[in-house]
């Protein structure tokens, strides 16, 4: 069975980088794309980005220029950078995997919060 | 504002049926596969629909999508107070060539 569990900072002061990482059990990552989703307080789902088991990744464009998308298949993690967040960063965070053109199966979130 | 359009909310009584729709371009659901997602609050989403219309493993057939031109269904029928979550639509949007979800609509099973 496909275990993602999120890890990170929980608190972060405006223009900090924002640094979480996703571990992966179960599944040797040679294959799929790994998504990060987020979900502010009381809101909808974003799409954050993905990146491939290759490497290749594609964001989403309100975030271009500062999230970064990375993974380490030997360790079976994935990582999420955004830089210079700010209060509207404060999300809960998924990573979760695409698996035949749906996410599954998710982590059970993480909830960054953003605060001076 | 989402690029998918969804209903905020919808209501039915337990054993109805319940239909939420997902409205968007042909730069999206007119182009690509869409999938649905239950979430009950506090809890991660939880892929219902893939490929449009299938159901993974131990989704039971209450559940079924459909889509036509630039828009998606999700019907549930014989409605369960269990049903009451969230349910978001999402697919590709090459335009964008970014994933694009749903703003969300909210279940309540009267």
């Amino acid at each position: 069975q496909v275990h993602l569990q999120e890890s990170g900072p929980g608190l972060l002061r405006p223009s900090e980088t924002l640094s979480l990482t996703c571990s992966v059990s179960g599944d040797s990552m040679n294959t799929h794309y790994w998504t990060w989703v987020r979900q502010p307080p009381g809101k909808g789902l974003e799409w954050i980005g993905y990146i491939y088991y290759l490497g290749d990744t594609k964001y989403n464009p309100s975030l271009r220029g500062r999230v970064n998308i990375s993974i380490d298949r030997p360790r079976r993690q994935f990582s999420l950078r955004l830089t210079s967040v700010t209060t509207s960063d404060t999300a809960v965070y998924f990573c979760a995997r695409e698996d035949s053109g749906g996410l599954t199966p998710w982590g059970q979130g993480v909830l960054v919060t953003v605060s001076s | 504002q989402s690029v998918l359009t969804q209903p905020p909310s919808v209501s039915a009584a337990p054993g109805q049926k319940v239909t939420i729709s997902c409205s968007g371009s042909t730069s999206n659901i007119g182009y690509n596969f869409v999938s649905w997602y239950q979430q009950i609050p506090g809890t991660a989403p939880k892929l219902l629909i893939y490929e449009n219309n299938k159901r993974p493993a131990g989704i039971p057939d209450r559940f079924a999508g459909s889509t036509s031109d630039t828009s998606a269904t999700l019907d549930i029928t014989g409605l369960q107070t269990g049903d009451e979550a969230h349910y978001f639509c999402e697919a590709w949007d090459y335009t964008l060539n970014s994933g694009v979800f749903g703003g969300g609509t909210r279940l309540t099973v009267l």
